[in-house]
């Protein structure tokens, strides 16, 4: 079936603008979450969403980064006034449960953004 | 905090020996899974080992959990090319709905 998927796969937008980064989950996953790639922070925890809900949003860096679920399906990730450190690839991934032996986390292809 | 460690970060090996990369968390933890990397691309899940003492095997992967000891392991045995990737392990705790992933061990397997 259809994996998680992202878009756009690549962006380049100018220091100060914002971005919106969409995900679209894998069918009747319940749990979404976003992470972020970079070189020099790793693999790092950004938000979850539980239905359309985000319960612990301690991971987003500045409140420049925001994230909405709508439906219980596609998310949104926005960057407002991007800045340069925000250059990296954004990762979604959606989960079946949030506990139990279905807790598996599914990847998408991610988004690489790049800040000039 | 939890914390998760690899080691080695980085690994070139020749085609047909054996290695272990290690992965240390710093607190209980009821899971842990790893996942490959290839370059330009997301993350491919390997194994999730969900129990002390789990064992799986994929192929010339083989994977094991030590809870008390906080250790995983990735094997590999007879090492091929197309294992050349980046290998991340990934730790999660009841509550936080979120990986903590380890630094990603790079491994070059050359002819």
């Amino acid at each position: 079936g259809a994996g998680v998927s992202q878009s756009p796969s690549n962006k380049v937008t100018e220091k100060g603008k914002d971005v919106e980064l969409r995900c679209d989950p894998i069918s009747g996953h319940t749990a979404l979450y976003w992470y972020r790639q970079s070189l020099g922070q790793g693999l790092e925890f950004l938000i979850y969403f539980q239905g359309n809900s985000a319960p612990d949003k301690s991971g987003l860096p500045s409140d420049r980064f925001s994230a909405e679920r709508t439906g219980g399906s596609v998310s949104t990730l926005t960057i407002q006034r991007t800045q340069q450190e925000d250059s990296a690839v954004y990762l979604c991934a959606s989960s079946p449960a949030f506990w139990g032996d279905s807790y598996e986390q599914y990847f998408g292809p991610g988004t690489r953004l790049t800040v000039t | 905090e939890l914390k998760v460690e690899q080691n080695p970060l980085f690994l070139s090996m020749q085609e047909g020996k054996n290695y272990t990369i290690y992965c240390n968390y710093s607190t209980t933890s009821d899971r842990l899974y790893w996942y490959r990397q290839d370059p330009g691309k997301s993350l491919e899940s390997l194994f999730v080992l969900l129990s002390n003492g789990a064992v799986k095997q994929e192929g010339r992967l083989m994977a094991s959990l030590d809870t008390k000891a906080r250790l995983s392991t990735l094997h590999i045995t007879a090492a091929v090319h197309d294992l050349s990737a980046t290998y991340f392990c990934a730790v999660d705790i009841w509550g936080a709905q979120k990986l903590v992933f380890g630094q990603g061990t790079r491994l070059t397997i050359n002819p």
